[in-house]
C-alpha cells in the first residue's frame, strides 16, 4: 500500500504571498491532520480533517487554512506569507475513527522557505 | 497543559552501545502512546505504540520501549545500536482535552563508530 504522499517537497516563496500545499493520504483512510514542525516549536498541530470536515484545529492564525476533499485528499494554504512561515510541513492520515485514538502514518513533509 | 516530556535533547553513543531514550507522561495525556523516529530530512516513521496489554512493546528496527503507568514514562531502549540509528526521536500521546497527538521536544540520537 503507498504511504502518505506530500507535495512539493520543496518551496520558496517571497513574504506576503500566498502557499498551498498537498496530502494525499494512505488508501482508506479517511483522516487527515496537518502539523508544522520547526526548530524552536517543535511539532505543533494545525487542525485535523475527516470527510471533507474540519474536526479539530490547533492555535494558529487565520491565514493558516485548509479542506479536504470527496476523496480524502487534503490541501493547506498560507496566505500572507511571513518568515516566520518558514518550518516543515507533516501530514498525517488515519483511518478516522470518530472517538478512536488512532495511529497516525507521516507523509514526508513539504519544506517551505520564505524569503 | 498537556505535556509529553523528553528529558534528553541529544544522546551521543558509540555503535553497539545499547541505549535508552526517556519518555514521561502527564496526567493529561492519555496512555496511547507513540515513538516516531525522523530521520534526516524525511518525515516521521512511527517506530511502535503502546494502545493497552502487554507494557513492553517491541517495534521495528530492533527498538523496544516499556510502558510504566506508576512512573508515567514510556522510555525507548534498544541494546545494540547502529549508525544508520542516527536520527530524531519523538514521543507522543493522546491528549485527553483536545483529542490529537501530543508531541515530546525530541531527542536527537547520534551514534559514532
Amino acid at each position: 500500500k503507498a504511504g502518505v504522499t506530500q507535495t512539493p517537497r520543496y518551496l520558496i516563496k517571497t513574504r506576503g504571498q500566498q502557499v498551498t500545499l498537498s496530502c494525499s493520504p494512505i488508501s482508506g483512510h479517511r483522516s487527515v491532520s496537518w502539523y508544522q514542525q520547526t526548530p524552536g516549536q517543535g511539532l505543533q498541530f494545525l487542525f485535523e480533517y475527516f470527510s471533507e470536515t474540519q474536526r479539530n484545529k490547533g492555535n494558529f492564525p487565520g491565514r493558516f487554512s485548509g479542506r479536504q476533499f470527496s476523496n480524502s485528499r487534503s490541501e493547506m494554504n498560507v496566505s500572507t506569507l511571513e518568515l516566520g512561515d518558514s518550518a516543515l510541513y507533516l501530514c498525517a492520515s488515519s483511518l478516522g475513527l470518530p472517538g478512536q485514538r488512532e495511529t497516525q502514518y507521516f507523509g514526508p513533509g513539504t519544506r517551505l522557505l520564505v524569503l | 497543559a498537556q505535556s509529553v516530556t523528553q528529558l534528553d535533547s541529544q544522546v551521543p553513543v558509540f555503535e553497539e552501545a545499547p541505549v535508552e531514550l526517556r519518555c514521561n507522561y502527564s496526567s493529561s495525556v492519555s496512555v496511547y502512546l507513540f515513538w516516531y523516529v525522523q530521520y534526516p530530512n524525511q518525515g516521521l516513521q512511527l517506530l511502535l505504540k503502546y494502545l493497552s496489554g502487554s507494557t513492553l512493546v517491541k517495534g521495528i528496527n530492533g527498538f523496544e520501549a516499556e510502558f510504566n503507568k506508576s512512573q508515567t514514562s514510556f522510555h525507548l531502549r534498544k541494546p545494540s545500536v547502529h549508525i544508520s540509528d542516527t536520527a530524531e526521536y519523538f514521543c507522543a500521546g493522546w491528549g485527553r482535552r483536545f483529542q490529537k497527538l501530543v508531541f515530546g521536544t525530541g531527542t536527537r540520537l547520534l551514534v559514532s563508530p
